[in-house]
């Protein structure tokens, strides 16, 4: 059964770097991503899309966020990342990863979450 | 790119039959028979409860179900259940491979 598992610090200063990383288990991002995403939540509000890579190896970001954004994947180590430019306490959220497969168009199986905190 | 409006909350009595209202544009819902819906409880992830605008995953209780009438899509619980108290976010493909979610609607079980 696949799986995947977001990483990285918790804790990231005003104006750096958030970068996070989700390792694949159970299947291969190769053969079963149609595209794989990035989602986050702040505290106490609703799920924001973030960006996603597709099999074709393109990717897309949400527009308010894509001067500060960027997906990559390591096929290799079946694993993708997260980075986040310039970050301010707006961008305190736990992030999530997810797999868009290819027998459903959605996102079918999520990462159980990261919490990053930018202090303001 | 404007998140798709959902209600904040509805409620039901066990048994009922509640509604979910997603709406949004002739660039996500309305263009794309891409929507899905997602439950999510406390703490925890979001879990897909629907696909391809009606598709249900294995899994799924049959109490779930999905439409979609031009710039609106709906998710319908019928028979609510205790279980089903949680907060449910729709997501549409949008313009340029984007996506977008709705901002969640809380379910309360009376």
């Amino acid at each position: 059964q696949m799986h995947l598992q977001e990483s990285g610090p918790g804790l990231v200063e005003p104006s750096e770097t958030l970068s996070l990383t989700c390792v694949v288990s159970g299947g291969s991002i190769s053969s079963t991503f149609y595209f794989g995403g990035w989602i986050r939540q702040p505290p106490g509000k609703g799920l924001e899309w973030i960006g996603s890579f597709y099999y074709w190896g393109d990717s897309y970001y949400n527009p308010s966020l894509s001067s500060r954004v960027t997906i990559a994947v390591d096929t290799s180590k079946n694993e993708f990342s997260l980075r986040l430019r310039s970050v301010t306490a707006a961008d305190t959220a736990v992030y999530y990863c997810a797999r868009r497969g290819f027998d459903y168009d959605a996102f079918d199986i999520w990462g159980q979450g990261t919490t990053v905190t930018v202090p303001s | 790119q404007s998140a798709l409006t959902q209600p904040r909350s509805v409620s039901g009595s066990p048994g009922q039959s509640v509604t979910i209202s997603c709406t949004g544009t002739s660039g996500d819902i309305g263009a794309y028979n891409s929507v899905s819906w997602h439950q999510q409880f406390p703490g925890t992830a979001p879990k897909l409860l629907i696909s391809d605008v009606d598709k249900r995953p294995s899994g799924v209780p049959h109490r779930f179900s999905g439409s979609k009438s031009g710039n609106t899509a709906s998710l319908t619980i019928s028979g609510l259940q205790a279980e089903d108290e949680a907060v449910y976010y729709c997501c549409s493909s949008a313009d340029n491979y984007t996506l977008v979610f709705g901002g969640g609607t809380k379910v309360t079980v009376l």
